[in-house]
């Protein structure tokens, strides 16, 4: 158990629909990471926060959006579903924000469209 | 491009050491060397890191290249509970480049 919870661990959803995503970090980690991880792509860096405030952007879509809550609790927003969005959505944390920021994978949500 | 290569699968035997090789032929000075593992239905689970200097904790040690250009992650005795897909990362800043994995099947 890595101390990283997310909810629901099981999405099922239509296409043009929205849904959200709940990560609550380990105690006293203020970082927190979204990835997804689908079969043709690996696990692909989404979108960072820190203390509140975006800190760095990957590949995320102009569809998806994520805000960290002062609690720290972060969720991940997604909207405008497509087939192709189903995957794998893991929330990390970590202490630090910089190299080596060690992070701490939460199990994930499996997110299926159809 | 993928900033870490990695064999796509790797077996070994039971109670037998494992070497899984990872390269990073385009590190930077500051940049750190993570290795993580995903079992079958799981976030990845941190396994070790390092910068310059060979690494050992209790699950696994971590062997770099003197250039730094290269690195190996060692299991010293495998068992059936390591079969995962290893993943060799570059912590590049505040991020992690994830490679496409090996994944480690062990024999009973």
């Amino acid at each position: 158990d890595s101390g990283v919870t997310q909810t629901p661990k099981h999405l099922i959803t239509a296409t043009g629909q929205r849904v959200t995503l709940r990560c609550s970090p380990r105690s006293g980690d203020l970082s927190v990471y979204w990835y997804q991880q689908s079969l043709d792509q690996g696990l692909q860096f989404l979108i960072q926060y820190y203390n509140g405030e975006e800190r760095a952007k990957g590949n995320i879509l102009e569809r998806f959006s994520a805000q960290q809550f002062p609690d720290l609790h972060s969720e991940l927003n997604l909207s405008s579903l497509e087939l192709g969005d189903s995957a794998l959505y893991f929330c990390a944390s970590s202490v630090k924000v910089w190299a080596p920021n060690t992070q701490y994978f939460g199990p994930g949500t499996r997110l299926t469209v159809l | 491009d993928a900033k870490t290569t990695q064999p796509n699968s790797m077996e070994s035997n039971e109670e037998e050491p494992v070497h899984l090789p990872c390269n990073h032929s385009t590190i930077s000075g500051t940049d750190y060397i993570h290795w993580y593992r995903q079992l079958p239905s799981q976030g990845p689970e941190y396994v070790i890191h390092g910068l310059t200097s060979n690494v050992n904790n209790r699950m696994a040690s971590l062997a770099i290249a003197e250039d730094r250009k290269s690195s190996t992650l060692i299991l010293h005795r495998a068992t059936l509970r390591d079969a995962a897909v290893y993943y060799c990362i570059l912590n590049t800043g505040n991020q992690f480049y994830f490679g496409t994995g090996t994944s480690l099947t062990v024999i009973p």
